[in-house]
């Protein structure tokens, strides 16, 4: 079947500088992208999504870059925080039904 | 407040006797799914359904029943677990997920329940 991967299983990151964490995805009927946090003991939390018809989307501190000539997602993290340090999940879903895919996931460390 | 409720949070039981996870959300969702999160692979959807009485397989449905009688539950019955089934399980739901609508990506996740079946 089609899956969703990470690059990188661990990103260590210096505190105030800005963190890429990189997706790479395969199904090409995907049309929905979605990035996650999860935090060491709780439930994934959502952070940021984009449509195929987008290449990017920016919220508070954080953008999504969509690059679908090379099924490539990246979620960018700006003056990355101690509290950013976290599993990062990339998620794909076709619109028209309900299955998720989500990606092996990023860890994310800070260090000060 | 908003939030997706599990129970147990913890639990050890033995192969082959019966078990429900029971999930329920205050958000009047339409959306609903189980997945299973294991080191190395992610997070797996188990079952989702769409919206009540309509249930759907995910990628791994295998050993699994789901119920969705009612808007606010969908519990995960395990009818026969196996050590296989040791995992830590989230249920999450969302407004709506069809095409053209709004909040279709946002999963509102449980705190997980942790099944260890010996």
């Amino acid at each position: 079947g089609e899956s969703v991967g990470l690059h990188l299983p661990t990103l260590s990151v210096q505190e105030g500088d800005n963190s890429i964490i990189n997706c790479a995805y395969s199904n090409s009927a995907s049309d929905y992208f979605i990035w996650y946090k999860q935090e060491s003991g709780k439930g994934p939390q959502f952070i940021i999504d984009i449509r195929s018809n987008m290449d990017k989307r920016q919220g508070q501190r954080v953008t999504v870059l969509l690059n679908k000539t090379v099924k490539h997602l990246s979620l960018q993290i700006a003056a990355t925080q101690p509290g950013d340090s976290a599993v990062y999940f990339c998620a794909e879903k076709d619109d028209s039904w309900g299955k998720f895919q989500f990606g092996a996931g990023t860890q994310v460390v800070v260090t000060p | 407040e908003a939030q997706v409720t599990q129970n147990p949070r913890y639990l050890i039981t033995v192969t082959g006797k019966k078990l429900t996870v029971t999930c329920s959300q205050n958000m009047n969702h339409e959306y609903m799914s189980w997945y299973r999160q294991d080191p190395g692979l992610g997070l797996r959807q188990i079952y989702y359904s769409m919206n009540v009485e309509v249930t759907d397989k995910g990628d791994v449905p295998e050993g699994y029943k789901v119920s969705r009688k009612e808007k606010r539950n969908f519990p995960l019955i395990l009818e026969s677990p196996s050590p296989n089934q040791t995992s830590l399980y989230f249920c999450a739901s969302s407004l709506r997920t069809q095409a053209g609508t709004t909040n279709t990506g946002e999963l509102f996740f449980g705190e997980g329940s942790r099944l260890t079946v010996l």
